[in-house]
């Protein structure tokens, strides 16, 4: 089945640890996209990626940073800079960075505790 | 003033009934419209994408913009429980990133 996978589904980290959500695709999207969902807000855009070895910031990067050295793959982490990260984390891809035609993994819900 | 405007409810209607979602935007640039569905706690499902102003009818469905007024609305006719979920608005200039409404939860009641 084509489509996204995010893991894990839940997450829980201590205050001051790092941690790193995992997103794959295997649409052959050239784009993808991490979002960020805090209860009753819209989507926020934290970083995305428009092509492989490329990326760049989205409106809430502080306290996130992302990779991309493969098409597949575009794996976020939340470092210990991040003042709150407890929220819902979501990854999607697009054909390319000209279509805003996006597909959404099912999410990953860290929890600092 | 926010880009993109979306109550966000909660709206609660019986079965069977018309429902209306809407969002209003601020940016005249928007190009791409889009609306999303999202149950609990799960990813938003891409429902309806459309280009410009008009009107797109998929099933049950009917998105129109109009873009004169800088205003977007989700049609859902003979709802149904399953419809039950949290609607999102979404929109672009084009090669540019996406920026969401808020979300408005809705319940089919049967």
């Amino acid at each position: 089945d084509g489509g996204i996978t995010q893991s894990p589904k839940y997450l829980f980290r201590k205050e001051g640890q790092n941690v790193t959500l995992s997103c794959e695709q295997n649409l052959n999207h050239d784009a993808m996209y991490w979002y960020r969902q805090d209860p009753g807000q819209g989507l926020r855009l934290i970083y995305y990626s428009q092509i492989v070895n490329d990326f760049q910031k989205g409106d809430i990067a502080e306290g996130y940073s992302v990779s991309r050295e493969k098409k597949e793959s575009f794996p976020l982490t939340v470092t210990s800079a991040q003042k709150n990260p407890t929220a819902f984390y979501l990854c999607a891809s697009s054909i390319s960075a000209d279509n805003t035609e996006a597909f959404f993994g099912q999410g990953t819900r860290l929890t600092v505790v | 003033q926010k880009e993109v405007e979306q109550d966000p409810g909660p709206l609660s209607v019986p079965e069977g009934a018309i429902v209306s979602l809407n969002c209003t935007y601020s940016n005249s640039a928007f190009q791409y419209f889009m609306w999303y569905r999202q149950y609990s706690r799960k990813g938003p499902e891409l429902l309806m994408y459309t280009y410009s102003s008009g009107n797109k009818e998929d099933g049950r469905f009917t998105a129109q913009v109009d873009k004169s007024s800088k205003y977007i609305s989700l049609f859902i006719r003979d709802s149904q429980p399953s419809d039950s979920a949290t609607y999102l608005c979404a929109m672009s200039e084009g090669a540019q990133k996406l920026v969401f409404g808020q979300g408005t939860r809705l319940t089919i009641n049967p």
